[in-house]
């Protein structure tokens, strides 16, 4: 089966420009995170969404970050405009339904971005 | 609130050697507790997780972990450490909402030959 998809796997902007990061979670999968990780602060949650809707976004950095789900197969995070920073591997995660158990996380590869 | 506390960020052990990693947590309520690794360029995998059964948890790659409730901690162990095992590890904790997830800082093991 697929895993989580994410594109681009690298990306490279000036300052200013807009990013736009894309994934697609597992099939069936109901919840999906988006994580930014950098050296200086580690793992981070910016976002998640369960069944396309945005549940907590209160990790998200400022209002140059926004994140959408359109349906229940795509998901974007959008910097705009980007700022040096910003520089950091962005991941998207998926997790699939708890039905009473705990779930666990299945993460794409993740997308680096760098702003120069 | 939550938070997860891994005691050294760089551990370096010898190929064939004992493999321990330490995990404190914090939480208010019963924890649910992983482990996650990262190789190079990839994204994070799960290695196990603790939900309150058994407190000793097995997982992937003969690792495992014990839950100790009075030490709030969850140590990662192998008896015996591979070359493939070199990677960054990562300790979690969910609280009830599974859906949050908190990770701590991260250590990465290095196997000498």
């Amino acid at each position: 089966d697929a895993g989580v998809i994410q594109s681009p796997r690298h990306e490279v902007t000036e300052m200013g420009q807009e990013v736009t990061l894309r994934c697609k979670p597992i099939s069936g999968h109901d919840y999906l995170f988006w994580y930014r990780q950098t050296m200086m602060r580690g793992l981070e949650l910016l976002i998640y969404f369960n069944n396309n809707v945005p549940i907590d976004d209160s990790g998200m950095p400022e209002d140059r970050f926004s994140a959408k789900m359109p349906n229940a197969s795509f998901s974007t995070l959008k910097i705009q405009p980007s700022e040096p920073r910003d520089s950091a591997v962005y991941f998207c995660a998926s997790s699939p339904p708890s039905r009473g158990d705990t779930g666990e996380l299945f993460f794409g590869e993740g997308s680096r971005l760098t702003v120069l | 609130a939550q938070s997860v506390t891994q005691l050294g960020s760089h551990v370096s052990v010898s190929e064939g050697a004992l493999v321990l990693l330490r995990c404190n947590y914090s939480s208010s309520v019963p924890p649910y507790l992983f482990w996650y690794v990262q190789y190079p360029n990839q994204g994070l995998q799960l290695l196990l997780k603790y939900t309150s059964a058994a407190t000793l948890v097995k997982g992937i790659n003969g690792f495992e972990a014990e839950f100790k409730k009075s030490e709030t901690s969850f140590h990662l162990t192998k008896p015996s450490a591979h070359m493939s095992d070199a990677a960054e590890y990562f300790c979690a904790v969910s609280e009830g909402n599974f859906n949050k997830f908190y990770f701590g800082s991260g250590t990465k093991l290095n196997v000498k030959p």
